[in-house]
C-alpha cells in the first residue's frame, strides 16, 4: 500500500458526460502529479500541484482541468468525455516540489467511456 | 521533443541476467527514474540516477551515462515475479517534468 487513496476504482460513463477523480496523497506529501495510462499511449504526464499551486503541466486536454485544496487532496475533473479518454488514471504524490523525488502511486481509477 | 525509448518487450529465462535500455533526449536532462508496474497496479519506484554511474540495491541495478542519453536497469537472478512493465522515466528542467517511456514488458519465463 503506497498511502496513496485514489477513488473510484472504476467508472464507467457516457461519451458527453462529466467526472470527477479524487486523490489522497500520502500523510506529508505536498505534491500531487495527475497522469493518464492508456495501451497506445503509455503513461502520459497530466498536470502537478504543489501545496495548492499548480506547479507544472503537461499533455492535459483543455476539457480537463484539475485542483488541489487545502487539506492537500486533489480532484481530477473531466467534461464533455469522448471515447478516447477510456484509460486508467493515477495520481501520485511525493513531499517535494520537483519531480527528482520518488513519486508514490495510487491504485489508479479505470475510466470507460461508452 | 523528449523521446525516450524503451524495447517493447523482452524474454527471459528465471534465474538469468536480463538488461533493459532506455536511450533519451540529453537537453535539460535532470534525472532519471525506472518504476515497476505490474499489469493493472500501480507503478513502484525501482531507481533514480542524477549522476553517471552504477546504483544497485540487491537484485536490481541502475547505470546512467549522460553524455551517451542512456541508462539500463539490470535484473539479476529473475524469479517469475518479475514479469511486469518496467518504465523508464526523465526528468527534464523545462517546465519540472517527468516524462515517461513506453515501458519495457519483461516475461520470465521457467
Amino acid at each position: 500500500d503506497s498511502g496513496v487513496t485514489q477513488t473510484p476504482k472504476h467508472l464507467i460513463t457516457a461519451t458527453g458526460q462529466r467526472v470527477t477523480l479524487r486523490c489522497s496523497p500520502r500523510s506529508g506529501d505536498l505534491s500531487v502529479y495527475w497522469y493518464q495510462q492508456s495501451l497506445d499511449q503509455g503513461l502520459q504526464f497530466l498536470i502537478q500541484y504543489y501545496n495548492g499551486e499548480e506547479r507544472a503541466k503537461g499533455n492535459i486536454l483543455e476539457r480537463f482541468s484539475a485542483q488541489q485544496f487545502p487539506d492537500l487532496h486533489s480532484e481530477l475533473n473531466l467534461s464533455s468525455l469522448e471515447l478516447g479518454d477510456s484509460a486508467l488514471y493515477f495520481c501520485a504524490s511525493s513531499v517535494a516540489g520537483h519531480p527528482n523525488t520518488e513519486a508514490f502511486f495510487g491504485q489508479g481509477t479505470r475510466l470507460t467511456v461508452v | 521533443g523528449q523521446n525516450i525509448d524503451q524495447p517493447t518487450e523482452m524474454t527471459a529465462t528465471e534465474g538469468a541476467i536480463v538488461q533493459i535500455n532506455c536511450t533519451y533526449q540529453t537537453s535539460g536532462f535532470n534525472g532519471l527514474f525506472w518504476y515497476q508496474q505490474h499489469a493493472g497496479e500501480a507503478p513502484t519506484f525501482l531507481s533514480y540516477n542524477v549522476l553517471d554511474g552504477l546504483e544497485e540495491k540487491g537484485r536490481f541495478s541502475s547505470f546512467l551515462s549522460r553524455s551517451k542519453g542512456y541508462s539500463y536497469l539490470l535484473l539479476k537472478e529473475l524469479q517469475m515475479k518479475d514479469s511486469a512493465s518496467y518504465l523508464c522515466a526523465v526528468v527534464y528542467n523545462q517546465g519540472g517534468k517527468l516524462i515517461f517511456g513506453q515501458g519495457t514488458e519483461l516475461s520470465v519465463k521457467p
